[in-house]
């Protein structure tokens, strides 16, 4: 069946980076892109951005543009979130999403499970 | 972008009860490009509905989805214990995809 199996949780300090893993199975990993959802504590869902995984496109969110990267290991079928100097307010649940191929535009099905990193001193 | 705005914020009902959720845009969803999604405590969304009224595979036909243009909506037939839970709407006809701010769905 198709799945996204994400990294497990991290704690990092104000400023550090993290990098968040999500390996896919179940389906051919370049005819699609990936998606990279966050929801804070008790939240809504918000979109950070987008890679497509055939020709390594990306779109991100105006708001973390120069702080985040995404990227793909084809031969591993496995998409990668870095986020750099952390705040406090990217504490949240990170989650993959399997999208569109060409473009940021689509609904997202299937999700990873989630990876919950806490930013604190 | 595209502002979603999702209403009632919380709807109390019982099991077999009729669910009707509310989804507004900003400005028209190119192509009906809109999609609602279920989220459990401690779980990942799961996709319900895409193109406004499409369901996912797996997903029972008591979900159904409507709508066009700004005005979307979500209506679940008859209320199974399994279906109380959170309800986002999201549109991807226009970037940034945006999300609206949810409906919760409680036992009353």
């Amino acid at each position: 069946q198709v799945q996204l199996v994400q990294s497990g949780a991290e704690v990092k300090k104000p400023g550090a980076s993290v990098k968040v893993s999500c390996k896919a199975s179940g389906y051919t990993f370049t005819s699609y892109g990936i998606s990279w959802v966050r929801q804070a504590p008790g939240q809504g869902l918000e979109w950070m951005g987008w890679i497509s995984a055939y020709n390594g496109n990306t779109n991100y969110a105006q708001k973390l543009q120069g702080r985040v990267t995404m990227t793909t290991d084809t031969s591993t079928s496995t998409a990668y979130m870095e986020l750099r100097s952390l705040r406090s307010d990217d504490t949240a649940v990170y989650y993959c999403a399997r999208g569109g191929s060409y473009s940021a535009g689509s609904m997202f099905d299937p999700w990873g499970q989630g990876t919950l990193v806490t930013v604190s001193s | 972008e595209i502002v979603l705005t999702q209403s009632p914020g919380t709807l109390s009902l019982s099991p077999g009860e009729r669910a009707t959720l509310s989804c507004r845009a900003s400005q028209s969803v190119s192509s009906s490009y809109l999609a609602w999604y279920q989220q459990k405590p401690g779980q990942a969304p799961r996709l319900l509905i895409y193109g406004a009224s499409s369901r996912a595979t797996g997903i029972p036909d008591r979900f159904s989805g409507s709508g066009s243009g700004t005005d979307f909506t979500l209506t679940i037939s008859r209320l199974e214990p399994e279906d109380f839970a959170v309800y986002y709407c999201q549109q991807y006809g226009s970037s940034p995809v945006t999300f609206g701010p949810g409906t919760k769905v409680d036992i009353k």
